[in-house]
């Protein structure tokens, strides 16, 4: 089982809907979760951190944790194409390990 | 700010040579990592560091090695080139607020190594 699992997609959207990015993580023990979101060709850039169960937002994004279920999610709402992008989760189990990423895709 | 600074952007290989990808950061941080990217994947921990004078593996070490004699600079070594390590590297860095480090990278752009 991989530590960290997102579905690669590709996930396609239409412009101003909700996109929802889903990761599932192996290690019961992790303590920070991240989303970076990776242009083609470009290096990641951290956009959401979370560290308790529940929710948080900044702007148009959320981010949703569950340890119970060793899940995390990431909303984006009212997508934009220039959301289009690897969306990369990354859990710190002591390391930090990514997943393979989601490709989104917002069309106008 | 310069932040995280590869060298060199683009290399070409050929089996069984020897190079070095050249990492250094100017924003005094502890922690520094190495990553590989294969077309359509995540990144992949090669090594990392949490100071001068100390490094660890990480999830795929093997035809690797780093060093850490500096804060600032930590490079990557590859021996003997084999066409499997053909991939994107990006060197990361990152900080401690109070004992823990945050987990935000700053990443480097990035050295694209090709091995034929």
């Amino acid at each position: 089982q991989k530590e960290v699992e997102q579905n690669s997609g590709p996930l396609s959207v239409p412009e101003g809907a909700i996109a929802s990015l889903n990761c599932t993580y192996s290690d019961r023990g992790s303590q920070s979760f991240f989303w970076y979101r990776q242009y083609s060709g470009k290096s990641p850039e951290l956009i959401m951190s979370i560290y308790s169960n529940g929710d948080k937002e900044d702007g148009r994004f959320t981010a949703q944790l569950n340890k119970a279920s060793q899940y995390v999610s990431l909303l984006i709402r009212d997508s934009q194409p220039s959301d289009s992008a690897t969306y990369l989760c990354a859990v710190r189990t002591g390391k930090l390990i990514f997943g393979q990423g989601t490709t989104l895709q917002v069309k106008p | 700010n310069a932040g995280v600074t590869q060298t060199p952007k683009f290399r070409i290989l050929k089996i069984g040579q020897s190079m070095t990808l050249q990492c250094t950061q100017d924003m005094n941080h502890n922690y520094m990592y190495w990553y590989r990217q294969d077309p359509g994947m995540g990144l992949k921990l090669i090594y990392y560091s949490v100071g001068a004078g100390i490094t660890d593996k990480g999830e795929v070490p093997n035809g690797y090695n780093v060093s850490r004699s500096t804060t600032e600079d930590f490079p990557l070594r590859l021996e003997l080139a084999a066409p499997s390590q053909t991939s994107v590297y990006f060197c990361a860095s990152s900080y401690l607020v109070g004992r823990q480090y945050t987990g935000e990278l700053f990443f480097g752009e990035g050295s694209r190594l090709t091995v034929l």
